[in-house]
This record gives C-alpha cells, structure tokens and sequence, in this order.
C-alpha cells in the first residue's frame, strides 16, 4: 500500500522563480494538507485541499498557492521565490477534514528539499 | 497565536532506559487532539502516540506513553526500553481546531548504546 508521495525530492532555484511541488495521498485519503519546514523548526500549515478546493490556510502569502486534481493529488506553487522560502515542504494526507472525529490522523510523506539561491 | 513549546531542543538517553520529553500548548479550544510525531533522518514524520483530550485516561502505544495533564496544559512523552532506532527528531502537535496543526519546534532525541 503506498503511501504519500512526493515530488521532486530534491531541488535547487534562484531567486524570482517559481516552483511546482507535487504530492500524491495514500491510497484511499481524500485531503491533502501541506506544510513548510524551515531548518531546525517544525512544521508550519500553509494550507489543505479537500474537494478540490483550499479550506483552510495558515500565514502564507499568496505567492503560496495551490490545486487539488480529481484524483485527490496535489499541487503546491510558490511564486517569486525568495530566499526564505529554502526549507523542507512536507505533503500529509487524511482521510475527510483533518480535526474531525477520526479523521485527524495524517500521514506525512518524505518531503521536498528547496533550496533557493 | 497559539502556540506549542518543546523546552528541550535536545535529549539523550542510555539504550534500554526510559526518557520523557516535555511539551506544552495553550490552545483555549475545550476539546482538541494532541500528538507526538517523530522524524528520522529519512525525513518522513511518523505517528508515533494520540491523546484526545477529552479523555482523561492517558494514552499507551507498547513502549510509549502520554502523561497528558489538562488543566496544566502539559503532554509529555514517555519512551521506556530505549532502543537505537528511536533516536530521531520529535514533534508535539495540538490540532485545536479543524484542518490546522499547530507543531512544536522539536526535541532531538540520541540514544546512546
């Protein structure tokens, strides 16, 4: 059974670009949430996708955005990429909206490295 | 913003013997999840213990256990019978309301053998 995956695993951009990060749930979730991870920090939400549509966001500019495909996987974009944008970006899925009965439990998959020079 | 506190950014314990890694939150939701995630050097955050907080009895996992205090606002992790692969980074999270975790900044964990 396969669990979240993501990619790429690992990637390197310059200021001013934009980057696509992908993410595919475990067999069988249906919501995917993503997470920024700067170094020695722990996670922080951005935002999480659950039919097809954002329903709830963290503190992220715009330039954070996303897409969920009717096949439950993931985008997430970053625009303008600035160098405090470097960090590990972890995809976590769940199965119905994270936080309620039975349904918080996510399962995280490996991450992308960013690095943005 | 609520917030949750590791005030151990790092710990180390014998293989074999027991260590408890501290870790409060403060959301003022009256019911709420809390977890502990642990992180290995493959990155992958990993499950490790849940306590729901309205429950009052504290929550076991084999060698894992909570001493989760409510009115404290205290959730500790206990991990007895140490062993070399639980060494690792560990995350206390507090899901005070719907979609969003709010995550500790961690506590590396070394076992030493």
């Amino acid at each position: 059974d396969a669990g979240v995956t993501q990619s790429p695993t690992h990637l390197i951009k310059t200021r001013g670009q934009q980057v696509t990060l992908r993410c595919s749930p475990k067999s069988g979730h249906d919501t995917v949430s993503w997470y920024q991870q700067a170094l020695g920090q722990g996670p922080q939400f951005i935002f999480q996708y659950y039919e097809e549509e954002e329903r709830q966001r963290g503190n992220f500019p715009d330039r954070f955005s996303g897409h969920q495909f009717p096949n439950y996987s993931s985008e997430l974009n970053v625009n303008a990429l600035l160098l405090g944008d470097s960090a590990l970006y972890l995809c976590a899925s769940s199965l119905g909206l994270a936080g309620l009965s039975g349904a918080n439990v996510l399962t995280f998959g490996a991450g992308s490295r960013l690095t943005v020079l | 913003a609520q917030t949750v506190t590791q005030s151990q950014p790092e710990m180390s314990v014998q293989e074999a013997e027991t260590v408890t890694l501290s870790c409060t939150y403060d959301t003022s939701e009256s019911d709420y999840y809390l977890f502990w995630y642990k992180q290995p050097p493959s990155r992958q955050m990993i499950l490790v213990i849940r306590q729901e907080a309205y429950k009052q009895q504290n929550a076991t996992e084999n060698r894992f256990s909570v001493n989760f205090q409510k009115a404290a606002k205290s959730f500790s992790l206990k991990i007895s019978d140490s062993q070399l692969g639980d060494a690792a980074m560990y995350f206390c999270a507090d899901l005070p309301s719907p979609y969003k975790y709010i995550f500790g900044t961690g506590t590396r964990l070394k076992v030493l053998a």
